[in-house]
């Protein structure tokens, strides 16, 4: 299995672009898990979906963050407008039993 | 909520040398998973360790839920071994993650 895949690796944008960043989980994984991971404040759990379905959102810190996931392979987290506060590693994670598996992960820089 | 407490927050070993790492947490945690995060930033599951010990390789891990802490011991540390090291303990739910604080590992050569 390839595990967890994200995509970019790397963004670098201006403030006030949108921003999409694209998750493929592990196949057979039930649960997604959005993570962003600052300096300031270490990893933070944003959303996590459940059979597709956003089951808590309250990590997410703005309206300007908004996440789907249309299929069981496919999730996006979408930062629109992005402001350089939101620069950070964004992982996307996936399980099915407890014991999560963490893609590679995203590295945002809005300038 | 969930507690989460790792020690110490910063390491620095010769390589060769054994170590162990120290984690936490409070009642409210059902199970115990740890990760390396390497210097590229990458975070690797090492152990999902609710109780007992595993082994894999040089790293093993040791559980005890009664008395609420976890273990990671990491023998004869090589170069490769540094960056972060958290462990992060699973609600009863089995669906929220919190992490410790991490602890950082530098092995010099």
């Amino acid at each position: 299995d390839a595990g967890v895949i994200q995509s970019p690796r790397h963004e670098v944008t201006e403030m006030g672009q949108e921003v999409t960043l694209r998750c493929k989980p592990i196949s057979g994984h039930n649960s997604l898990f959005w993570y962003r991971q600052t300096m300031m404040r270490g990893l933070e759990l944003l959303i996590y979906f459940n059979n597709n379905v956003p089951i808590d959102d309250s990590g997410m810190p703005e309206d300007r963050f908004s996440a789907k996931m249309p299929n069981a392979s496919f999730s996006t987290l979408k930062i629109q407008p992005s402001e350089p506060r939101d620069s950070a590693v964004y992982f996307c994670a996936s399980s099915f039993s407890p014991g999560k598996f963490f893609g590679p992960g995203t590295r945002l820089t809005v300038l | 909520g969930i507690q989460v407490e790792q020690s110490p927050p910063d390491l620095i070993l010769q390589e060769g040398a054994n170590s162990t790492l120290r984690c936490n947490f409070s009642d409210s945690v059902n199970n115990l998973q740890w990760f390396h995060q390497n210097p590229w930033g990458q975070l690797i599951n090492l152990f999902y360790i609710p109780s007992g010990t595993k082994q894999n390789g040089r790293l093993s891990a040791t559980t005890v839920a009664t008395e609420r802490y976890s273990l990671l011991y990491i023998s004869s540390s090589q170069t490769t071994d540094s960056g972060v090291y958290f462990c992060a303990g699973l609600n009863n739910a089995g669906n929220m993650l919190t992490f410790g604080g991490g602890t950082r590992l530098m092995v010099k050569p």
